[in-house]
């Protein structure tokens, strides 16, 4: 499969407890996307790796949030510390980074339910 | 910021019909970008517009950039019932890196 996967679908928590999530792109994508989608909202940007480096990141992510892409290839989010307000679907996206071509290829995403 | 609104929210037509959604910017695009989702599913990518004015057609949908590259639209020919889903426009400012999706259409077909 070449496809983008994310681990684990689903996860359940607690409040104040810690997650994090795994996302592996496509192979020899260098672009990699986090966003947050609640229902009936479209995907809203969290933050963006080009390689390894992190070139940008929401002003709304609070502190509490964090991402790595630490060989520039799979990519983990965390949520410390987390709140009833946190829960969603995080999806990561993957992209070959050409210019020309922005065409985004999302993984199934995480649902996260904090209680 | 930047900001992307896509009218309208919802949409139901009758198996037949034609549906048209809408996408403006807040800021000038240097590509716009639209996406399918299914319910249950993740955004599946439809096609990129790079060119002012550009329109591109795929089978029973066309798709439009405006002539300021702020604006664009998905216009459906007769749907079907496998059109149902939500359709998202997305893009990305000239020099930035992060792409903006818009709130979605949601469309209901009803055979």
């Amino acid at each position: 499969d070449t496809g983008v996967s994310q681990d684990p679908r689903h996860k359940i928590t607690k409040r104040g407890q810690n997650v994090t999530f795994r996302c592996d792109p496509i192979s020899e994508h260098n672009r990699l996307y986090w966003y947050r989608q609640t229902l009936g909202q479209g995907p809203e940007f969290l933050t963006y790796f080009q390689n390894e480096a992190q070139l940008e990141k929401s002003r709304l992510l609070s502190d509490r949030f964090s991402a790595e892409r630490p060989k520039g290839s799979f990519s983990t989010l965390e949520i410390q510390r987390t709140e009833q307000g946190d829960s969603a679907m995080y999806l990561c996206a993957s992209s070959l980074g050409d210019t020309d071509n922005e065409k985004l290829f999302f993984g199934s995403g995480t649902q996260l339910s904090v209680l | 910021g930047q900001q992307v609104m896509q009218i309208p929210q919802y949409q139901h037509v009758q198996e037949g019909e034609d549906f048209t959604t809408y996408c403006n910017s807040s800021t000038t695009l240097s590509n716009i970008q639209w996406y399918k989702q299914r319910p249950g599913g993740h955004p599946v990518f439809l096609i990129q517009l790079v060119k002012s004015g550009e329109v591109k057609k795929q089978k029973r949908l066309t798709f439009q950039f405006g002539e300021a590259k702020k604006n664009s639209s998905l216009h459906i020919t007769a749907t079907q019932t496998t059109d149902v889903g939500t359709y998202f426009c997305a893009g990305r400012n000239t020099g930035g890196f992060k792409t903006i999706f818009g709130a979605g259409t949601r469309l209901f077909v009803k055979a």
